[in-house]
């Protein structure tokens, strides 16, 4: 089982509509979670983190994360086509005393004009 | 803030000879420095994480004498890919954390990445 589940897309919405990405983690003892934007041929930026369950927004972005399920989601609200791009979930998770990011493979997204 | 600077952009080199990536944090000092390879179409694969006057610690599979990681101080840690091969054609990216930022809850920041590409 990978340790970070993303599906690959392309998830495809139309332009002013909700974009949302999902994300499912296998380490319980995972406490941070990232969601990094990347554009092809660049490096990640970064969007957003979350570390207690339940909702954080920053302008149109939204994240949610339930540490029940293990499941973490970004949501993007008026999505325009300059959002469209490769959508990277990390997880940071402490092993043996180091810490390690773990990036999923990430969902590309297009948001049609 | 957070500003991490890689060098070179892209480099094209000859199958056998070495090639010395650079990623420094410019805003502020890094005590923790990632370095991530990604193939096209996949994700970001970590190779190795240093530490500022200490070993790079290597990922299961990456062959440290192979990809030497050198952390001098805690502003530059570059990255030496060995007798290149085609098959070492990456997309190679350097990420920092700052000093005081040893807790799992900080973000990275990345640098631009280098475009390896070995004929």
């Amino acid at each position: 089982q990978k340790e970070v589940e993303q599906n690959s897309g392309p998830l495809s919405v139309p332009e002013g509509a909700i974009a949302s990405l999902n994300c499912t983690y296998s380490d319980r003892g995972s406490q941070s979670f990232f969601w990094y934007r990347q554009y092809s041929g660049k490096s990640p930026e970064l969007i957003m983190f979350i570390y207690s369950n339940g909702d954080k927004e920053d302008g149109r972005f939204t994240a949610q994360l339930n540490k029940a399920s293990q499941y973490v989601s970004l949501l993007i609200r008026d999505s325009q086509p300059s959002d469209s791009a490769t959508y990277l979930c990390a997880v940071s998770t402490a092993t043996s005393g180091t810490y390690k990011y773990i990036f999923g493979t990430g969902t590309r997204l297009k948001v049609l004009a | 803030g957070a500003v991490v600077s890689q060098h070179p952009s892209r480099v094209i080199c000859k199958s056998g000879t070495s090639v010395k990536i650079e990623c420094r944090s410019l805003d502020f000092q890094a005590t923790t420095m990632f370095w991530y390879r990604q193939f096209p179409k996949q994700s970001l694969m970590l190779m190795a994480t240093s530490n500022e006057g200490s070993k790079a610690t290597y990922e299961q599979g990456v062959e440290k004498d192979k990809f030497l990681i050198n952390h001098a101080s805690l502003t530059l840690s570059t990255l030496t890919v060995t007798s290149a091969h085609p098959e070492d054609s990456s997309f190679y990216i350097c990420s920092a954390l700052g000093t005081g930022r040893t807790s799992y809850n900080s973000p990275l920041h990345f640098g631009n990445g280098t475009r390896l590409t070995v004929t």
